[in-house]
């Protein structure tokens, strides 16, 4: 079947734009993650949604950070007035359940230069 | 602080040879291991995990060895192979918590023909 997938592949955007970064995640996976990794740094964690729960925003960097989910499938990150510091891979992970062992499939990632 | 830590950033290992590579955590609330691959241009791709009450799992050339007194992981890949070739991300996911998981920076691996 189809997996996680993400638009666009590359992002280029001048200092101070807004974007918008879509998620599709899987077909009936209940939660979706969004990490980013910056240059020769590990993932890490922005958001996490599950199901109707109020999602876990704990790893977004700054309020001009936002995303939502709508219908329970699609996902779109948000970045107001953007940083240089803001370019990164933006990568999205959907899973079939919540808790337990259950494993996190990602997406191609999103390639963000903020210039 | 990095809670996982992967102080390899690369390898390189001859084809047919065992590749080792090491993962230390600090964050003795994780209760769960993954190790991802990862190819250039794609996302991280599932390889192997473990729980914390384990101290080894197996699957295929890749087994996951777990030693929780020392907070220390590694994964092994015999015999290596060219494909195998790609970045390894060390995560973990802390107890009762959220489901996010915890990465390190990565290794490189290359395994030359």
């Amino acid at each position: 079947g189809a997996g996680v997938s993400q638009s666009p592949s590359n992002k280029v955007t001048e200092k101070g734009k807004d974007v918008e970064l879509r998620c599709d995640p899987i077909s009936g996976h209940t939660a979706l993650y969004w990490y980013r990794q910056s240059l020769g740094q590990g993932l890490e964690f922005l958001i996490y949604f599950q199901g109707n729960s109020a999602p876990d925003k704990s790893g977004l960097p700054s309020d001009r950070f936002s995303a939502e989910r709508t219908g329970g499938s699609v996902s779109t990150l948000t970045i107001q007035r953007t940083q240089q510091e803001d370019s990164a891979v933006y990568l999205c992970a959907s899973s079939f359940l919540a808790g337990g062992a259950d494993t996190q499939y990602f997406g191609p990632g999103t390639r963000l230069t903020v210039l | 602080d990095q809670q996982v830590k992967q102080n390899s950033p690369s390898l390189s290992v001859q084809e047919g040879r065992i590749s080792i590579l090491n993962c230390d955590y600090t964050n003795s609330m994780f209760d769960y291991f993954l190790w991802y691959k990862k190819y250039p241009a794609e996302g991280p791709t599932f390889l192997i995990s473990i729980s914390s009450i384990k101290d080894k799992n197996e699957d295929g050339r890749f087994t996951v060895f777990l030693n929780k007194s020392a907070k220390h992981l590694s994964l092994h890949i015999v015999p290596s192979q060219p494909g195998d070739s790609a970045v390894y991300f060390c995560a973990a996911r802390t107890q009762g918590g959220s489901e996010k998981l915890v990465f390190g920076k990565g290794t490189k691996l290359t395994v030359n023909p």
